[in-house]
């Protein structure tokens, strides 16, 4: 079946260090990934998206990688911030285009 | 900014209880979508709205749960009887006419605790 999950449930960062969120997607028919942000008790707010078409995109402070050989995205965030602190879940569209979340992963912020 | 409005944000209840959640979207974002998250879980979809008609329930246990969007605009999530396993984040999502994204934008959620 289709799956998409994330290496590590927590990860936990210095504030101003760089954090890399990653994620292994299971479809290969899956063109379109996004990463969404959950803070405790809210709902997902959009971080970044990619097509498969591209391998890397740039946002503010934030970078999505596309490996499509391996099935592997990630999400980096530079300079971590302790407003960063939240829930991570990547999201494919698989074969029949409705978004799949993964598991997710926690960020903390040590100050 | 414009944005997805739930509520309630808790509901509390007993089993075999009704419960109902109401959602309104983004004016303009024509697909709604219902989504249960577990805790410590990633959103599940339920059932997938275009306008006014349902583009995919098949997760929707349908001898328990309905969803309606009769005027093709606000919707609401019905629960009838509620069970222990339902207690959950009813999570409403839009988005607007397909182009060059497929973001959805989320409500804040409705926190159900079946008791």
């Amino acid at each position: 079946g289709e799956s998409v999950g994330l290496h590590l449930p927590t990860l936990s960062v210095q504030e101003g260090d760089n954090s890399i969120i990653n994620c292994a997607y299971s479809n290969s028919a899956s063109d379109y990934f996004i990463w969404y942000k959950q803070e405790s008790g809210k709902g997902p707010q959009f971080i970044i998206d990619i097509r498969s078409n591209m391998d890397k995109r740039q946002g503010q402070r934030v970078t999505v990688l596309l490996n499509k050989t391996v099935k592997h995205l990630s999400l980096q965030i530079a300079a971590t911030q302790p407003g960063d602190s939240a829930v991570y879940f990547c999201a494919e569209n698989g074969n029949t285009g409705k978004l799949i979340f993964g598991q997710g992963t926690t960020l903390q912020v040590k100050p | 900014e414009a944005e997805v409005a739930q509520s309630p944000r808790y509901k509390i209840t007993e089993k075999s209880q009704a419960v109902a959640f109401w959602c309104d979207p983004i004016s303009g974002h024509a697909t709604l979508y219902w989504y249960r998250q577990i805790l410590g879980q990633g959103p599940e979809l339920l059932v997938q709205f275009q306008d006014e008609s349902v583009v995919d329930d098949s997760q929707l246990p349908k001898d328990r749960f309905s969803a309606e969007r009769l005027k093709g605009v606000d919707s609401t999530l019905k629960i009838q009887p509620a069970e222990l396993g339902d207690s959950a984040m009813y999570l409403c999502a839009s988005s607007p006419p397909r182009g060059n994204t497929g973001e959805l934008f989320f409500g804040e959620g409705s926190r159900l605790t079946v008791l």
